[in-house]
């Protein structure tokens, strides 16, 4: 079955500096891979999404992921933090059927 | 278009009681998904259904757990005799269509507590 790690539980970066959080998955075949962002009490909103192609995708809120096979991950990355942009970042794998499997997620605290 | 709506937000209940958690699509989706996030950890699937049919309920304790989607009304998760290990947020996903490259769209979660 396919797993997700995201090594770090927590970062904080200032306001305006690059970021990158770090997602390495386990599976067998090609994943569909996925980046969430939960904001305090609130449910998922999806960032974006990988399935196939191009192996850089854009999501929204300017977010970006980078699907490397050779090294199983899918890293989030954004250019400049917002303050807004503190909040819990899940990834996901999704297999050949309806099973998503998340990482234990990332707390992004944004220091101003 | 309403989003996937969940109720109650919070629910509180002493141990033994039972805790009924209510899930209403999208419109238009058939596909409800439910999850359980415990604290300090990422969300785990726990069933999968569709109108009437639960497709897949492996993610789900074989006792005290059920879950449901009638043909109409929202979907309910039940969970008999609360224990505190059950304290956790669980969250509902609705999708169009069924398989994880369709997007599961998330309600806001209900926070169930067991004192």
């Amino acid at each position: 079955a396919q797993s997700v790690t995201q090594p770090d539980i927590h970062i904080t970066v200032s306001e305006g500096a690059s970021l990158e959080l770090r997602c390495n998955y386990s599976y067998g075949a090609t994943p569909y891979l996925f980046w969430y962002v939960q904001s305090p009490g609130q449910g998922l909103q999806l960032l974006l999404k990988y399935f196939s192609g191009d192996t850089l995708v854009q999501g929204i809120k300017g977010f970006e992921a980078e699907f490397k096979r050779s090294q199983s991950s899918f890293n989030l990355r954004k250019p400049s933090v917002h303050w807004s942009d503190a909040a819990e970042y899940f990834c996901a794998v999704g297999a050949n059927n309806n099973d998503m499997r998340f990482g234990a997620g990332t707390r992004l605290t944004v220091k101003p | 278009n309403a989003g996937v709506m969940q109720n109650p937000r919070h629910l509180v209940r002493r141990r033994g009681q039972e805790a009924r958690l209510r899930c209403s699509p999208m419109k238009g989706h058939s596909h409800v998904y439910w999850y359980r996030q415990l604290p300090e950890e990422g969300l785990k699937f726990m069933v999968y259904l569709q109108k009437e049919n639960i497709i897949d309920e492996s993610g789900m304790p074989k006792e005290r757990f059920s879950a449901e989607f009638p043909k109409e009304g929202p979907s309910i998760l039940r969970i008999q005799q609360v224990v505190r290990g059950d304290s956790a947020a669980y969250f509902c996903a609705s999708s169009k269509l069924a398989g994880v490259y369709n997007e599961q769209f998330f309600g806001p979660g209900t926070r169930l507590t067991v004192l």
